[in-house]
């Protein structure tokens, strides 16, 4: 069964800090990890990854892939107050784009 | 502008009621999904399709109901067998294994009473 899983599920940090969020995959004949922010009601896109070891980046946050591993990253570093949001993480395969249970993040002034 | 358009935004049903949850993309795109939300939840797959006329169960596709008879739209229905069908409903599409990121509509909240 395709799965992906997030952690942590929930993470409390201060403005100013770094925070790394983690993304494990099982999808069959897997194609793209994709990385949304969800803050209200609609999900934006962050990143699209199809390649091992390429970062991508933008602005302070930034993004890697293992597919060796099934494994994917999110850092974001500065944090701000408005970076408070549901981080959502999705592996898109042949048929299906599956999602995470999402990570919740929440910064403190 | 291209995009997706989900209605209503918001939604109140009686138990027992049939619903429909309408989804409507001008993206040109040819897979459409439907996922549900809860509170403090991720997104979990309803149905999606990937081709006109064709649909496939997603992980929790029971009490709902699909059809893709346009390329362009692809309505969810919210049976009675749904035996808790209140959540945050989201339709996206993308343009399948082409490696494209999928877009999103606002999502349309249920609410059962």
């Amino acid at each position: 069964e395709d799965k992906v899983v997030q952690s942590p599920l929930s993470l409390v940090v201060h403005e100013g800090d770094t925070v790394t969020l983690n993304c494990s995959y099982e999808v069959t004949n897997f194609r793209s990890l994709l990385w949304y922010k969800q803050e209200k009601k609609a999900p934006t896109f962050l990143f699209m990854l199809t390649s091992s070891g390429i970062e991508k980046k933008s602005g302070r946050l930034s993004s890697i892939l293992d597919k060796k591993e099934l494994f994917s990253i999110l850092n974001i570093t500065a944090t701000q107050t408005g970076d408070s949001a549901i981080y959502l993480c999705a592996a898109q395969g042949a048929q299906k784009l599956v999602f995470g249970q999402g990570t919740r993040l929440t910064i403190n002034p | 502008d291209g995009g997706i358009t989900q209605s209503p935004k918001y939604l109140f049903r009686k138990e027992g009621q049939n619903v429909t949850l309408s989804c409507e993309q001008n993206l040109n795109h040819d897979a459409m999904y439907w996922y549900r939300q809860d509170p403090g939840q991720g997104l979990r797959l309803i149905y999606y399709s990937q081709i006109v006329n064709d649909f496939q169960k997603g992980d929790i596709a029971e009490g709902y109901s699909v059809s893709r008879e346009k390329k362009e739209s692809f309505p969810l229905t919210v049976t009675s067998a749904q035996k808790n069908p209140t959540a945050f409903y989201l339709c996206a599409s993308n343009k399948g294994v082409r490696n494209t990121e999928a877009f999103f509509g606002q999502g349309t909240r249920l609410t059962v009473v």
